[in-house]
């Protein structure tokens, strides 16, 4: 069965360095979706892509995140400069149309980042 | 504001019991509703959704939920729980309005202990 996969599993980085976290959504998708999840809190919306665009970004998708998809299968996130308050598990996920209609997001198994 | 509410963060069940787990949410349409499970160390995976028709949806692993529209609620429903089934749980709702593109918004998860 056709699966979302991430990589690094595990980034840990110094604050104020530049991270990329790598996804390879399901091949015949074309809706994109990053959420993270804080140790113990709720995952949350970031941004979604679409069409080599950002469809819609939360609060928390601030300048310091920015989103590509350099090629026809990898989806980065990268975080220009990371805060401690970054450190979370970050998820991938894909779509055939946008999970607000009648279609379901896959989700990665995330990269933990972790900023020290 | 949307909203979904898991009112338990933990609960511990005997291996063979029933299970359900508790979700509501706040939203002014029909949502879109979703369970997800988070093994340790895994991502997200989707156990059921409901879109429309039969409020009574069928998942995989045995799971069913069932959509109440008076109660607001989409409660996750297990006849006989197995030690695998231990994990956590998400409700999510993914949204079709003017404000919002496919994002899906999470409950904070229930955390499932079994004992044997």
């Amino acid at each position: 069965e056709p699966e979302v996969t991430q990589t690094p599993s595990h980034q840990v980085t110094q604050m104020g360095q530049e991270v990329i976290l790598r996804c390879v959504p399901i091949s015949n998708h074309l809706y994109f979706y990053w959420y993270r999840q804080i140790l113990g809190q709720k995952v949350e919306f970031l941004v979604s892509f679409y069409n080599n665009e950002i469809s819609e970004k939360s609060e928390i998708f601030d300048d310091q995140f920015s989103v590509e998809r350099p090629d026809g299968s990898n989806f980065t996130l990268k975080i220009r400069s990371t805060k401690l308050e970054d450190s979370a598990m970050y998820f991938c996920a894909s779509s055939e149309s946008l999970a607000g209609g009648s279609d379901t997001q896959y989700f990665g198994p995330g990269t933990r980042l972790t900023v020290l | 504001a949307q909203s979904v509410t898991q009112p338990d963060i933990h609960i511990t069940v005997s291996e063979g019991a029933s299970l359900e787990l508790r979700c509501n949410y706040s939203y002014g349409a029909t949502p879109y509703l979703f369970w997800y499970v988070q093994s340790p160390g895994q991502g997200l995976q989707l156990l059921l959704k409901y879109f429309s028709g039969d409020t009574l949806v069928q998942g995989i692993k045995g799971f069913e939920a069932e959509f109440k529209r008076s109660q607001s609620s989409f409660n996750l429903r297990k006849p006989s729980v197995h030690w695998s089934d231990a994990a956590e749980y998400f409700c999510a709702v993914g949204l079709e309005d003017g404000g919002s593109q496919g994002n899906l918004i999470f409950g904070k998860g229930t955390k499932l202990s079994v004992k044997p």
